[in-house]
């Protein structure tokens, strides 16, 4: 299976910061079918880009995904209070479909 | 929308079973159905999609235990998982998505979940 490692594991920063988060593939991901999701406490995940860099319905523009092949990559420029929280890539391209271990976005 | 539910608490060796309703439209409208689940203060871990056709396709760590079905007449689809041990106990999500679609829709809607106990 293709495993996706995120890194780093937690991210601390504050609010107006740009964030960073990594997901690393140890197979190249087919037709860069790569997703991010956002997960609060209680919640089900939320989409917030599919295809590597489309951003899914309703999400605002400083989400971007980049990124091909192995290394991808979520940005999130001028983090809003409501940003912070644990962020999940997912690979579907293939079978089985699988999700990085998580992000966590703590508040500095 | 989609709306889980079965029993919080099943038994060591038992089956676990989820059914997850889908509203605002018909099962068909969407290829893939998934079912994902979620182990406390852990990770998220897909566990296999139904086609609206009725074909499945499950993770190889679960296969020999997992069941998806499909019942159109009901807009809904299940989840069938035998032997189960506390390493399944997790919250158990279903989704509108599956490998191999890319499209706005694929893991746009979940669940809200339901918290599974392996417990005697």
């Amino acid at each position: 299976e293709n495993v996706l490692t995120q890194s780093p594991g937690t991210l601390s920063l504050s609010p107006g910061e740009r964030a960073t988060l990594s997901c690393r593939a140890s197979e190249r991901v087919i037709n860069n079918y790569v997703a991010w999701f956002q997960q609060k406490p209680g919640q089900p995940p939320r989409l917030l880009i599919y295809g590597a860099s489309d951003r899914a319905t309703g999400i605002p523009d400083r989400f971007r995904g980049s990124g091909s092949r192995t290394d991808f990559t979520l940005s999130i420029s001028r983090l809003e209070p409501e940003d912070f929280a644990v962020y999940y890539c997912q690979q579907y391209g293939d079978s089985p479909l699988t999700f990085g271990q998580g992000t966590r976005l703590d508040l500095k | 929308q989609l709306q889980e539910s079965g029993p919080g608490l099943v038994k060591p060796s038992g089956t676990l079973s989820l059914t997850c309703a889908v509203s605002g439209g018909p099962i068909s409208s969407y290829n893939w159905w998934s079912w994902v689940r979620q182990a406390p203060g852990k990770g998220l871990e897909w566990i296999g999609e139904i086609f609206h056709g009725g074909s499945t396709n499950y993770n190889p760590s679960l296969v020999s235990r997992v069941t998806i079905s499909l019942e159109r007449s009901k807009n809904q689809f299940s989840l069938n998982l035998s032997s189960v041990t506390a390493a399944d106990t997790a919250v158990y999500y279903c989704a509108r998505g599956g490998v191999g679609l890319s499209t706005p829709e694929n893991f746009d809607s979940w669940g809200q979940g339901t918290l599974v106990t392996v417990s005697s």
